[in-house]
């Protein structure tokens, strides 16, 4: 079946050290997001691709980049976590062509913990 | 999110009917999402709404009214598996999206 994967499920990392969250799709989808979701709370936006074109939300920490070698593959990658940072990050999809209705195929997602 | 607005945490019994509503700013508005996501898990799509009216999917229906910057969803005969969070998202004029909070509905037997 067609889907998002993100790996690993659950992230355990120490304050400081540098972690990578990845995620992969099979949908040939042009666009690809990262969002960080604590509980209880709205998604936000971190930063999203359309093919290569990067595009950063203007509140996103510097802490946070993003790399995005092909169609399929998508990381991203915390400098320095915080326990500010622990969040379940989410990855999504979208095929980019449909306009304003367009629909998200998210991942399970990470949960990341900060120690 | 600070434009949309839906409350914390609902309850309802099985088998029942529950209105979850949600309001957002009328500037600039290109459509309504209602996802549902479990917990611990990720969001999955349950209806987009841009014309006003009420759109019906099996249990689940959904209403806008562009006018009043409103919507609720509405599901019906629930089920214990209907225990969820269910996210409303306005697209903005730039085709973002903002997301609210989300609604935690609790179903009891």
């Amino acid at each position: 079946d067609a889907m998002v994967i993100q790996n690993p499920r659950y992230q355990v990392t120490q304050f400081g050290k540098p972690v990578t969250l990845s995620c992969s799709q099979t949908l040939n989808h042009n666009v690809m997001y990262w969002y960080q979701q604590k509980s209880s709370q709205a998604p936000k936006l971190l930063f999203h691709y359309y093919d290569k074109d990067f595009n950063n939300e203007a509140d996103t920490p510097d802490n946070f980049q993003s790399r995005r070698p092909n169609t399929s593959f998508c990381f991203l990658d915390i400098r320095s976590p915080g326990l500010g940072d622990a969040a379940m990050y989410l990855c999504a999809t979208s095929r980019g062509v449909e306009g304003p209705g367009e629909k998200l195929f998210f991942g399970s997602g990470t949960q990341l913990s900060v120690l | 999110g600070q434009n949309i607005d839906q409350p914390t945490e609902m309850t309802a019994t099985e088998g029942a009917i529950v209105q979850i509503n949600c309001t957002y700013q009328t500037s600039g508005f290109n459509g309504l999402f209602w996802y549902q996501q479990h917990a611990g898990e990720a969001p999955t799509f349950l209806s987009y709404n841009v014309l006003d009216g009420l759109e019906e999917k099996g249990r689940f229906s959904s209403f806008l009214s562009r006018s009043k910057g409103y919507s609720y969803l509405l599901l019906k005969e629930l089920q214990m598996k209907d225990s969820a969070s269910y996210l409303c998202a306005e697209v903005d004029s730039n085709y973002q999206l903002i997301w609210g909070a989300g609604t935690k509905l609790i179903i009891k037997p």
